[in-house]
Parts: C-alpha cells; structure tokens; sequence
C-alpha cells in the first residue's frame, strides 16, 4: 500500500532562510506525488505535484520539489523563506493511477521567526 | 478557475442532532467528490468518495449510516452527520476533481462542535 512519511512535525527557520521539508514515500507502483499547503481552518492548496515527468518540479510561492527513486523521497525545498510562508505542509502520494485518492502524511507545520 | 465552497464554515449543534455539510465545485463539474475529517494537528483522513448519481463508496471504519453523503449533482455534494455526538466534533474537508486530469481542488473547510 502506498504511504508517505514527514519527518519532523514543526520545522522552525528565520526568514530569509533555506526551508527544507522532508517527505518520503513507500509505494510499490511509479507514485504520483503531492505537496499541499494548509493555512489555519482552510482547506488544502496544491503547492506542486511530480506525475513521472521531470524529477525537479517547481511550484507556487518559489518552492519546488525533487522526486529521488532511489532514496523513495521527495522533498519541499524554498531557498529563502518568508513568513507568509509560516502554514501546516502536507505531503500526499495518490494511490491507484492519477489522483483517484490521496493519502496523507501527518503534516509539518513551518515556523518562520524574523 | 477551480474553486470549491463549503457551507457552513462553522455550525455547533446539540447533541443527538443532525448537520448538514455542503460541498460545490462553483466553476467546473465534478463527477467525484471526496470527503476528509481533519482532528486538531493531524493529517486528513479520507471518509469516503462520493460520484455523482451512485452510492458514496466509504472507507474502511467509515460508519455509512452516520456520514450520510448524496451527490446530487455534477456540482454538489452534501454531508449529513447524523445523531451527531461530541465525538464527531472535527473540521470537515471536501475536495471536487476535475474530470480531464482527475486533479483534486479542496474546499475551505467546516468546523463542527457537537456539544
């Protein structure tokens, strides 16, 4: 069954800073994976998504995500951070083919201090 | 374009009660909808997947008699809690997909405090 793992349930960064959120995946077919961005009692908006094309993917907001197989991870990355960026960030891998249904991993929620 | 409403955004009810949860996909069609809980710092939990014009598909521990969910049309999708009891009290997330690339677009969210 296909599953994602976060590592790190808050992550803390000055702004100007490197953010570097930590997903990976278990999955036994080529996964579809999401990242998703959850500011509080919102619902979920789609920062980026890799679908089996190109391994770097970039997103909204100056984040981007590289897919790595052999290390089953796909991280969130911005290389200077900034504190409208301070959400709750979810990993999510679709299981079946597409986006027929999603599984989520527990969320990191991104602090950004001044 | 894409845009996904819930209403309402908050409801609080007694106990015993039953709500009802709104979901629309406001510019586009949507054969399947999905339905997640969210419990405060947690992830989100899929319900169940709802399709427009057939019986909502619930997963596993998924009481189908208490979360009553129709799909009445292309558009809306509702969410009924029924007998509703503290215990359900949660934030209640749909999502509509878009048909050409099956890409999900979530809703705002409703909070529901059942006292």
């Amino acid at each position: 069954a296909q599953s994602v793992t976060q590592l790190g349930s808050h992550v803390s960064v000055s702004e100007g800073a490197l953010v570097l959120l930590r997903c990976n995946y278990s999955s036994s077919v080529p996964p579809y994976l999401f990242w998703y961005v959850q500011y509080p009692n919102q619902g979920l908006q789609l920062l980026l998504k890799y679908t089996s094309a190109a391994t770097l993917v970039k997103g909204i907001n100056g984040f981007e995500a590289e897919f790595k197989k052999s290390e089953t991870s796909f991280h969130l990355t911005k290389p200077s951070a900034h504190m409208s960026d301070a959400a709750e960030y979810f990993c999510a891998v679709s299981v079946n083919t597409g986006f027929q249904k999603l599984v989520f991993g527990t969320g990191t929620r991104l602090l950004v201090s001044p | 374009g894409a845009v996904v409403s819930q209403h309402p955004s908050w409801v609080i009810c007694k106990s015993g009660t039953s709500v009802k949860i709104e979901c629309r996909s406001l510019d586009f069609q949507a054969t399947t909808m999905f339905w997640y809980r969210q419990f405060p710092k947690q992830s989100l939990m899929l319900m169940a997947t709802s399709n427009e014009g057939s019986k909502a598909t619930y997963e596993q521990g998924v009481e189908k008699d208490k979360f009553l969910i129709n799909h009445a049309s292309l558009t809306l999708s509702t969410l009924t809690v029924t007998s509703a009891h503290p215990e359900d009290s949660s934030f209640y997330i749909c999502s509509a997909q878009l048909a050409w690339n099956n890409e999900q677009f979530f809703g705002p969210g409703t909070r529901l405090t059942v006292l």
